[in-house]
This record gives C-alpha cells, sequence and structure tokens, in this order.
C-alpha cells in the first residue's frame, strides 16, 4: 500500500540552527501539507502545497517557514532559525483531489523535532 | 471558519466496555468527515471516512455515521479492546474549493483489562 515517508524520524538540534524535514507524498497525489504536533496538544496545519507553490498557510507558518519540491518526488519543510517553541512532532501528508474535493490525507509517521 | 469539536478526556474505560467519542463540526459547505487513530509514539491512521450525510463509515469494529441535522459524526465500538488505547481525532475536509483537513483537540481513549 503506498505511504507517505519522512525523514528523518527524530532530530535534535540547537537553538538557532536551521533544520529541513523531508518528506516523500504518495505519488498520484497533488495536495501537500505539513501540520506540526506539540506534545499532547493538537494537531496544527501549517501550510498546504499545490501546483508547485504554496496554496493556504496559517498563521503559525511565518518567515522561519518555508517549503519546496526540489524535484518530483520529495517535499521539504525547512525552518530557518530554530527556536525552543519549535519543538514539536511534524507531520507530512498527501491527498489526493477528485472534482470539487480532496480525498483524505495520508499522514507520515512524523519528525520529531528537539531544538534544546 | 471550518471547525471540530471533541469531547474531552481521557477517556477510561475497562475492556469489552462500549465506547462513545462525541464529535461535532462546524462547516460552511459539504464537508467530508474522518476519524485517525494515533498509537503511542506513532504517526496518524485513518481509521474511518464518510462523505456525505447518512454515510456510516466503519473500520476495525468502530463506527460513525455522518449526521447533517446534528452536525455530528461520533465515533463508536461496541466493546473496546486494550489495544484501542490511543488518541483519536475527529477533523473535516472543508469540500469546496478548500483543501485543509481541519483537526480536533483529539480524546485519549485508555482501556483497561
Amino acid at each position: 500500500e503506498p505511504e507517505v515517508t519522512q525523514t528523518p524520524s527524530h532530530q535534535v538540534t540547537q537553538m538557532g540552527q536551521e533544520v529541513i524535514l523531508r518528506c516523500v507524498p504518495i505519488s498520484n497525489h497533488l495536495y501537500f501539507y505539513w501540520y506540526r504536533q506539540i506534545l499532547g496538544q493538537k494537531v496544527e496545519f501549517l501550510v498546504s502545497f499545490y501546483n508547485n507553490e504554496i496554496s493556504e498557510k496559517s498563521e503559525i507558518f511565518d518567515d522561519q517557514f518555508s517549503v519546496e519540491r526540489p524535484d518530483g518526488s520529495n517535499f521539504t519543510l525547512k525552518i530557518r532559525s530554530t527556536k525552543l517553541e519549535d519543538s514539536a512532532m511534524y507531520f507530512c501528508a498527501s491527498s489526493e483531489v477528485l472534482g470539487q474535493t480532496n480525498t483524505e490525507a495520508f499522514f507520515g509517521q512524523g519528525t520529531r523535532l528537539t531544538v534544546v | 471558519g471550518d471547525s471540530v469539536t471533541q469531547m474531552e478526556g481521557p477517556v477510561t474505560l475497562s475492556e469489552e466496555a462500549f465506547l462513545t467519542i462525541n464529535c461535532t463540526y462546524t462547516a460552511t459547505g459539504y464537508p467530508s468527515l474522518f476519524w485517525y487513530v494515533q498509537y503511542p509514539g506513532e504517526g496518524l491512521q485513518l481509521l474511518l471516512k464518510a462523505t456525505k450525510a447518512d454515510d456510516k463509515g466503519s473500520n476495525k469494529g468502530f463506527e460513525a455515521t455522518y449526521r447533517k441535522e446534528t452536525t455530528s459524526f461520533h465515533l463508536e465500538k461496541g466493546s473496546v479492546q486494550v489495544s484501542d488505547s490511543a488518541v483519536y481525532f475527529c477533523a473535516l475536509n472543508p469540500g469546496g474549493g478548500s483543501y485543509i483537513p481541519t483537526f480536533g483537540r483529539g480524546t485519549s481513549l485508555i482501556v483497561h483489562p
């Protein structure tokens, strides 16, 4: 069964450093997403990406964040200068689009980012 | 905007008890509705879905019915097992040109032997 894969599973970084979280969405999906979940809290939307550009983003997704689809398979989230409060589980997801709606989002296993 | 409200957890049950986790939604269009499950230390897995009113999603003994009149999508299981212990998230896809899945806060379920 096709799945979304994320690497690494766990990343520890020092405050102020740049990190890149990587995702390989399901190959025939057109919408890609990043969500985050601070420990024990809700799953929060960060950004969606369609047709090689950001389609929507939340207020969390400020200038520190960027996304990129550098080739035909990878989808990355970059945090330029990490802060302690960026520590969270980051989920990548992808979905198909059928007509006026999209199908369910399929999620990766997540990358646990720890900023120290 | 669109939103999902779930009952507060944790829900603590004994094995073989009946489970209900309430979920209600607010949406301007005709959303699709989902339940995701997150087992300890793992990612989000789709548990079941319903794409239109009166649809019933089911999987692994869990069921939820899309009730447009009450804007609800309550999750039920007749007999829970210890292995069902997890966090359950209700979510919606707004549809109608909006493609951002929106999640509830999650409800933790703890099942004791």
